[in-house]
Formats: C-alpha cells, sequence, structure tokens
C-alpha cells in the first residue's frame, strides 16, 4: 500500500496563476482533509469531506476549492494564487479509527 | 470550540537526557489525544493515541504519554533522548463524532551531543 500520496512535491506559481493539488489514498477512507502548514503556526484546516461527493469548510477555506469526485482522492485548487498561499499542504485520510494518516506535503511557493 | 496548547515552542536537551513534552487539551468531554511527529521535509507520522483505554499510553520509539483528566494534560515523555529523536512534535485533539483534530502549533525538540 503506498497509503497517502500527494502530487506534486513542490510548485513555484506566479500571482494570480491557478493549480490544483491532487491527493489520493488507497485505504479506502471515507474522511479525507486539507491543511497548511506555516512556521509558528502548526496545522490549519482548509477543507475536508466525509465521503465521496461531499466537501466542508475547515478553520482557513478562502482563496481554495476542493472536489471530491472519487472516494480515493482529494482535489485542493488555488484559483488564483497570492503570496498568502505560499506554504506547504498536507493531505490526511482516516477510516473508522480516529487517527488520521498523513501524505508527504507539496511546497508551494507564490511569488 | 477545542483547543490545544503546547507549551514551549522549542526545547533542547542533551543525549541521554528525559524527554518531557508538554500539551493541555481544552475539552469538557475528554477527546482522543495524539502525538505526531514530524521530521524535517516529511509528513506527519503517529506516535501514540489515547481513545479512552488506559491513561498511560506507549508509543513507537520508546515515547509514552500520560493522560491525566484533572489538569486536561497529556504530555509526551521519553526516559532517554536519542540523536535520532530531533524532529518536531504536534499534539492534537479530536472527540467523538467530530471528525476533525485540532492541533497545536507544534514543539521542536533539538537533541544535543
Amino acid at each position: 500500500n503506498a497509503g497517502v500520496t500527494q502530487t506534486p512535491k513542490f510548485r513555484v506559481l506566479k500571482t494570480g496563476q491557478s493549480m490544483t493539488l491532487l491527493c489520493a489514498q488507497d485505504m479506502n477512507h471515507e474522511y479525507m482533509y486539507w491543511y497548511r502548514q506555516d512556521p509558528g503556526m502548526g496545522l490549519r484546516l482548509i477543507h475536508y469531506s466525509v465521503g465521496e461527493g461531499t466537501t466542508a469548510k475547515g478553520e482557513v477555506p478562502d482563496g481554495y476549492n476542493v472536489s471530491r469526485l472519487k472516494k480515493q482522492n482529494f482535489l485542493l485548487g488555488l484559483e488564483s494564487a497570492a503570496p498568502s498561499q505560499t506554504s506547504v499542504y498536507f493531505c490526511a485520510s482516516r477510516g473508522a479509527s480516529p487517527d488520521q494518516y498523513f501524505g508527504p506535503g507539496t511546497r508551494l511557493l507564490v511569488l | 470550540a477545542q483547543s490545544v496548547t503546547q507549551l514551549g515552542s522549542h526545547v533542547s536537551v542533551s543525549e541521554g537526557a528525559l524527554v518531557l513534552l508538554r500539551c493541555n487539551y481544552s475539552s469538557s468531554v475528554p477527546p482522543y489525544l495524539f502525538w505526531y511527529v514530524q521530521y524535517p521535509n516529511q509528513g506527519l507520522q503517529l506516535l501514540l493515541k489515547y481513545t479512552s483505554a488506559a491513561t498511560l499510553v506507549k508509543g513507537i520509539n520508546g515515547f509514552e504519554a500520560e493522560f491525566k483528566k484533572s489538569e486536561t494534560s497529556f504530555h509526551l515523555t521519553k526516559p532517554s533522548a536519542h540523536m535520532s529523536d530531533a524532529a518536531e512534535y504536534f499534539c492534537a485533539a479530536g472527540g467523538g463524532s467530530n471528525y476533525k483534530l485540532t492541533f497545536g502549533k507544534g514543539t521542536l525538540l533539538t537533541v544535543n551531543p
């Protein structure tokens, strides 16, 4: 099992550009999450999903959109990137147990 | 709303010394509690979790944590630090039907030779 994978690993964007981050899990988990990690801020929840076809806002959803068309995939979109979105993005998933499994992260730099 | 406080953003210990990383949570109902570790340029890895069974929880790499309801604490300890323990540690809380975890801001552990 690959667990949770994220694509791409690193990306540089110019302000105003758009991009999609892909998260995939092969554990048949119902719940999936997108976090951002910034120095001294810990992890903050952007959006999450409690099942295929569902999404919900987390703590810092502004400027991001998500989709969960397939159970194994959770996409995070930035429609118009801003320098404030420079961060490390982590995807996580969980099943019946409350612990979450994390991907390796995507480093995003917005110039 | 739940909150998780980690006391000390940076803890430095000598190799072989006791490691103590502090975590307090605020919740009227004892939640599930977790400690995650993050090595440089990697994702978060679960160290241990409390799910209302034994109050003393043992995890990987010799770490353990004790749930103290009266103190709303879940401090992480390891009797003897190793150089490979140098990493950032995050405490997190979630509970019941709440699918979400609330994370502390993290504690960076440095181990000196």
